[in-house]
């Protein structure tokens, strides 16, 4: 089964980057990287995605090593609302009937302190 | 546009008691899942369905069905709850084809007790 490695929780200051960690070592050539976030109760939401390069939009950017087998999830300027469970995510499978079929471990804990 | 739209959000059963989650969209996405959420833990996939008249099981399909008649309802039903089946329960939908393939949109969840 494709796996991630994740911290199980960090700090970050308000205001300050958030930077959150995952290896994903295992991942194909032609498979995404995806990071979803669970806040408090709240059904999990996408954030960003990639494959090689990296990415941004307006909720965080996405930093891809050269050999795909770890990224980096930034928040530029974290917030007390960004305070949520980050998934990072490697599909299990490419294409075909697993889309969607996304296998959700357990996440960093982000904490995001006044 | 509602999203996905899950009904409903609290419920409590007996056991040996039957019961259906409901789960509706209405982007038109051919991709529905169920996921269920336990403490401390992360989300695990019950069933899933391409399509209209097209379902599959996920990681923990025991002890639950489902149907997709419409491309827009994907029910789940609890035959017989268990406490075991005591859980946080998600829908999630997305489209099937499209960049990214695997964005999943989800419902704000159904908190079920078994007693």
């Amino acid at each position: 089964d494709a796996k991630t490695t994740q911290p199980p929780s960090m700090d970050c200051a308000e205001g300050r980057a958030a930077n959150l960690p995952c290896n994903h070592s295992t991942i194909s050539g032609n498979e995404y990287v995806y990071w979803y976030r669970q806040i408090h109760s709240q059904g999990p939401q996408y954030i960003i995605h990639g494959l090689k390069n990296n990415e941004t939009n307006e909720m965080a950017s996405l930093i891809i090593t050269e050999d795909r087998k770890s990224s980096t999830l930034i928040l530029p300027h974290a917030t007390l609302r960004d305070t949520a469970v980050y998934y990072c995510i490697d599909p299990a499978n490419a294409g075909g009937t697993s889309y969607g079929k996304l296998t959700f471990g357990q996440g960093t804990i982000l904490t995001v302190h006044p | 546009n509602a999203g996905v739209t899950q009904t409903p959000k609290f419920q409590v059963l007996k056991t040996g008691q039957s019961m259906t989650l409901q789960c509706a969209q209405d982007m038109n996405h051919e991709y529905m899942s169920w996921y269920r959420q336990d403490p401390g833990m992360g989300l695990r996939l019950i069933h899933y369905s391409v399509g209209a008249g097209i379902t599959d099981q996920g990681e923990v399909p025991n002890g639950y069905n489902v149907s997709r008649s419409t491309t827009e309802d994907f029910p789940l039903r609890l035959l017989s709850a268990a406490p075991s089946q005591t859980s946080v329960y998600f829908c999630a939908s997305s489209y099937s084809f499209g960049d990214p393939p695997r964005k999943l949109f989800f419902g704000s969840g159904t908190q079920l007790s078994v007693l």
